[in-house]
């Protein structure tokens, strides 16, 4: 049973550039969650994806959007890139009608901005 | 508002000490989740536990502990005899609602250390 998978492991991109990130969720799971963690702070939720569309949304701005396809997998953009958008990317999945709580977390995307 | 605090920004002690992390934790809902997340220096975050908050019942799994404390809003964390290899960033978390797909607010993390 394949856990939550992310690609690329880590990527390096120039200020002002574009970058897509990508997530499959557990097996089994249709809500995917996007959270950014800079070096040295904790992780922070970006949003979250159920249904193919953005469900709940933290404080970042528009330059992020996502996008889940119908086989619950999802995709972070990140448009005009900043050099403070270097971070360590998290996805998480987890099944929304589920009976007991479980968010499960993959090992994350690094993405550098130079 | 919702809101963890980890007052306790880095912890070093000598192998086979025991060792508590402090989580406290603000939150208006009635119902929601408290966790605890491991992140070695790897980087992936590594689930310890969840604790919903109609459950005061503290648990232990082999060298760890946690004691949940709704009348402080505090949900700490107790490893026995540490290892090496619990040398980590530790989070503590909360999620603001009894559903398995609502977003999760994580302290600010406690770097332990442990010193052979």
């Amino acid at each position: 049973d394949a856990g939550v998978t992310q690609s690329p492991t880590h990527l390096i991109k120039t200020r002002g550039q574009q970058v897509t990130l990508r997530c499959s969720p557990k097996s089994g799971h249709d809500t995917v969650s996007w959270y950014q963690q800079a070096l040295g702070q904790e992780p922070q939720f970006i949003f979250q994806y159920y249904e193919e569309e953005e469900r709940q949304r933290g404080n970042f701005p528009d330059r992020f959007s996502g996008h889940q396809f119908p086989n619950y997998s999802s995709e972070l953009n990140v448009n005009a890139l900043l050099l403070g958008d270097s971070a360590l990317y998290l996805c998480a999945s987890s099944l929304a009608s589920g009976g007991s709580y479980e968010q499960y977390f993959g090992p994350g995307t690094r993405l550098t901005v130079t | 508002a919702q809101k963890v605090t980890q007052a306790q920004t880095e912890i070093s002690v000598v192998e086979k000490e025991d060792v508590t992390l402090d989580c406290v934790y603000e939150t208006r809902d009635t119902t929601y989740y408290l966790f605890w997340y491991k992140q070695p220096p790897s980087g992936e975050l590594v689930f310890l536990i969840r604790r919903n908050s109609f459950d005061e019942q503290n648990e232990i799994s082999g060298r760890y502990s946690w004691n949940f404390q709704k009348s402080t809003s505090s949900f700490n964390f107790t490893i026995t005899a540490s290892q090496v290899v619990d040398s980590a960033v530790y989070f503590c978390a909360l999620s603001g609602s009894y559903s398995s797909a609502s977003k999760i607010i994580f302290g600010s993390g406690t770097r332990l250390s442990i010193r052979p």
